[in-house]
């Protein structure tokens, strides 16, 4: 069964960390995003990447970086987190084209305290 | 650029009653359109898509969309749901080519009551 896994399902941190999130991805996808999820706002999308050391700016990439140096993992870091970065977050992927749609990993929930 | 309207946040319904739940799409060509559904804590899992031809699509879980061209629609529908049915419903569009990101609703968070 193909997969995203996003390397914890819960972390807290404290304000001003440094914050990786980790997503690894084993079907060979070309894209790989990363949303945030809180409530009444939907999915919104921080970053993508549609190939290697390759990474776009979603909506709200404001206060997040990304890294993609191999194909199946994409990083996000919180460079200093804060409380309002307290959130879910999913991974993605997805081929180029988008009739496959996309695979999500089973979120990782952040708290920044 | 294309949008995703759900126009219900919040939906709830009796166990074995009938379920449709309302996407709206703003799109210029026949776009891609999937349902996703967001079990509590957990990632989102694809339901349906509608990518061309027969405009009534089946899904896993015994749910159904059906699109409408004319309404710019792509509604999801369920006889009778069932109690781990309750879940948030998330309704997304792509673009037919291209690589191009899906588009997401907010979604609808489906109650159900015994």
């Amino acid at each position: 069964d193909v997969k995203v896994t996003q390397s914890s399902r819960y972390l807290v941190k404290r304000t001003g960390e440094k914050v990786f999130l980790e997503c690894v991805q084993d079907m060979d996808h070309e894209n790989m995003f990363w949303y945030r999820q809180d409530p009444g706002l939907g999915l919104r999308l921080i970053y993508f990447s549609y190939d290697v050391k390759m990474k776009e700016k979603g909506d709200i990439p404001e206060g997040y970086s990304v890294s993609r140096e191999k194909k199946e993992r994409f990083s996000l870091i919180l460079e200093s987190a804060s409380t309002n970065q307290t959130s879910m977050y999913l991974c993605a992927s997805s081929l180029i084209r988008t009739d496959y749609g996309y695979t999500f990993g089973s979120g990782t929930r952040l708290t920044v305290v | 650029a294309q949008s995703v309207t759900q126009p219900d946040i919040h939906i709830t319904v009796s166990e074995g009653a009938s379920l449709e739940l309302r996407c709206n799409y703003s799109y210029g060509a026949t776009p891609y359109l999937f349902w996703y559904v967001q079990s509590p804590g957990q990632g989102l899992q694809l339901l349906l898509k509608y990518l061309s031809g027969d405009t009534l699509v089946q899904g896993i879980k015994g749910f159904e969309a059906e699109f409408k061209r004319s309404q710019s629609s792509f509604n999801l529908r369920k006889p009778s749901v069932h109690w781990s049915d309750a879940a948030e419903y998330f309704c997304a569009v792509g673009l037919s080519f291209g690589n191009e990101k899906l588009t997401f609703g907010t979604g609808t968070r489906l109650t159900i009551i015994p």
